[in-house]
């Protein structure tokens, strides 16, 4: 596709569920990234994946939440038994290369809503 | 606390004005980005500054980095309800390479 795209773009959860956030990055971009953006804020970093290779996962704020990208293409973001306080704007983004001086691109994200 | 401190958080200013966002840090960044962000979507790459004292300009908005890389500005000039959005900076973290953003600026241009 010609950007990245996130589905759903909205999800409404009840506390205690598990929810998937699928991530599809722009075709051939070897980095992809997953932010989180609470209300008013800025993006905070989750992880970080180059390929299929989770690099980096010391955003992640608990072991409730779990990302994966077997194929190095589409990734997920899995959290399980959700939280109020997950309510928040999930951030995917690619880059063509790696390193953290590469331009991402962002999708237009999840919008999560834990009752 | 943030690594990147944005300021002011909130502007809402009449067309035609000018103004200045500030981004400030104690942090050195090999890079740092402006992006914009509309509601409902991500944020858009504006600008990438990679050298101190460097000075970029997008039409109406001129960039800057900080001599010593640790601060920025987004200064806009005659200011246009288009302009309305979150601004966002982000840095590239000198010595880690983790890219670290502010909490933003958001902006309101009134006609």
């Amino acid at each position: 596709g010609a950007g990245v795209s996130q589905s759903p773009r909205y999800k409404v959860a009840k506390r205690g569920q598990d929810v998937a956030l699928r991530c599809d990055p722009i075709s051939g971009h070897v980095s992809l990234f997953w932010y989180q953006q609470a209300l008013g804020q800025g993006p905070e970093f989750l992880t970080y994946f180059q390929n299929e290779a989770q690099l980096d996962k010391s955003g992640l704020p608990s072991d409730r939440f779990f990302a994966e990208r077997p194929e190095g293409s589409v990734s997920t973001l899995k959290i399980q038994r959700t939280q109020q306080e997950d309510s928040a704007v999930y951030l995917c983004a690619s880059s063509k290369l790696a390193g953290g001086e590469e331009t991402q691109y962002f999708g237009p994200g999840t919008r999560l809503l834990v009752l | 606390t943030q690594l990147l401190e944005q300021s002011p958080q909130f502007l809402s200013i009449q067309e035609g004005e000018n103004l200045t966002v500030y981004c400030n840090s104690s942090s050195v960044f090999s890079s740092l980005q402006w992006y914009r962000q509309e509601p409902g979507e991500g944020p858009v790459l504006l600008v990438t500054v990679v050298t101190g004292g460097e000075v970029k300009k997008l039409k109406r908005l001129t960039f800057q980095f900080g001599d010593a890389r640790k601060d920025s500005s987004l200064h806009i000039t005659a200011a246009q309800p288009g302009d309305t959005g979150l601004y966002l900076c982000a840095g590239v973290v000198a010595l880690s390479g983790d890219m670290r953003f502010g909490a933003g600026t958001r902006l309101t241009v009134k006609p």
